[in-house]
Formats: structure tokens, sequence, C-alpha cells
């Protein structure tokens, strides 16, 4: 049972190329979400998806695009990558635990865009 | 607009002391309140969840408050240990009913033995 994977955990772009960051989770999660961390913002949400096909987006999503096409797959995709946009990037899948949605997240994808 | 708050300043304390962490929020009207721990390098790891209509929840050495009109959270880890240290997060439902997570920018703490 692996969780939550995410590939690459390194990435160096230039800016103006395209990326794609993968996320793949084994719990059968109905819920996954991407995030950004960066120094002193905390964690803010990119996009979210309630399942497979449904996908909306969250505080951040500028920028990004996603697609859910199957439960265990949610890649982010950087559509011409800007130096703001390098962060470390967070997949998390979700279960339900008492009613509330309880993260699992993956190691990080850390992006540096010149 | 909506808002959390964690300390920002590193928390510093002597190994065996209760570490006390706070989160505050404004307008929101969450249904629960979770706290995670992120070590470096890694992604956050949940800890405890507490709900709306509850006061207190604790877990081995770690316990959690939620007021709800104060609009505060108080994460506390007693007889702390140098194994403790690490940045923590609190998080909350943006009560929108969608499942989505709103999270603090995180308190780092730091136990020397």
């Amino acid at each position: 049972n692996a969780g939550v994977t995410q590939t690459p955990k390194f990435q160096v772009l230039k800016t103006g190329q395209s990326m794609t960051l993968q996320c793949a989770q084994d719990m059968n999660h109905e819920y996954m979400s991407w995030y950004r961390q960066d120094p002193g913002m905390g964690l803010r949400l990119i996009h979210y998806s309630v399942g497979a096909g449904i996908t909306d987006q969250g505080e951040v999503p500028n920028g990004y695009n996603v697609s859910r096409s199957t439960t265990e797959d949610f890649p982010l995709r950087l559509l011409s990558a800007a130096p703001s946009q390098t962060s470390v990037y967070f997949c998390a899948s979700s279960s339900y635990l008492s009613g509330a949605n309880v993260l699992t997240f993956g190691a990080g994808s850390r992006l540096t865009v010149l | 607009s909506q808002k959390i708050e964690q300390n920002s300043e590193a928390l510093n304390i002597q190994e065996g002391k209760t570490a006390t962490l706070t989160c505050n929020y404004t307008n929101y009207s969450p249904a629960y309140l979770q706290w995670y721990r992120q070590d470096p390098g890694r992604g956050p790891v949940f800890l405890l969840l507490i709900r709306e209509n509850e006061k207190e929840k604790r877990k081995e050495r770690l316990k959690v408050t939620f007021d709800t009109t104060l609009k505060q959270s108080l994460f506390h880890i007693t007889a702390s240990q140098p194994a403790d240290s690490a940045t923590y997060l609190c998080a909350l439902d943006d009560s929108s009913n969608t499942g989505k997570l709103i999270f603090g920018q995180g308190t780092t703490l730091q136990v020397k033995p």
C-alpha cells in the first residue's frame, strides 16, 4: 500500500515550458487535491476533484490545469511555466473520518522555474 | 475575507515541558478543525480532528481544544521530546460542504534536549 505517490520529486523548468506533475493513489479515495506551499504562505489549494470526471478550482488555479479520468490518478499540468510557479507542490487524497475530510499527502514535488 | 492565523515565529521549548500552539480564524464557521504535522522535505501528516461541538480531544500526549466563540484552537504537546520538533499546521473545512480544507501557515516547534 503505497498511499499517495508523486513524481517527479524535483524538476527545473525554463520560463514558458510545460510539464505535468503526476499523482497516483491506491487507497480508492474519491477526493483528490493539489496544493502549493510557499514560505510564509502555508498550503494553498490549486484544484480539487470529488471523483472521476469532476474537477473544480481552488484558491490559486491560474496557470494550472487538471483532469481526473480515473479514481487513482490526478495529474497537474503547468501550461506555460512562470517563475511565480516556483514552489513545492503536494498532492493529497482524502478519506472521510467521522464525516470530516482527512487528507493523506504525497511526499511533494519541488519545482523551480528559471 | 476568510483568514487563518498561526504563530509565524518558531516556538522553542525545553524537553519535558508542554508546548502550546495557537490557531485563530476569522470569517469561518467550520464544522471541524484538524491538526497536521510536517517534517522538513515531507508532506503533512494528519494528527487529530476536533468537531465544532467538541471542546477538547486527546490522543496520547496530544490535546486539542476548539473554542468556536473565540474562533480559536489550541494544540498542546505534553512532556515534549526532541522528536516532536516539526512544523504543525491547522486546517479548517471552508464551510462549503465540498471537503475543501484551508490551511494556516504553520508554526515550527523546536524542542531542545
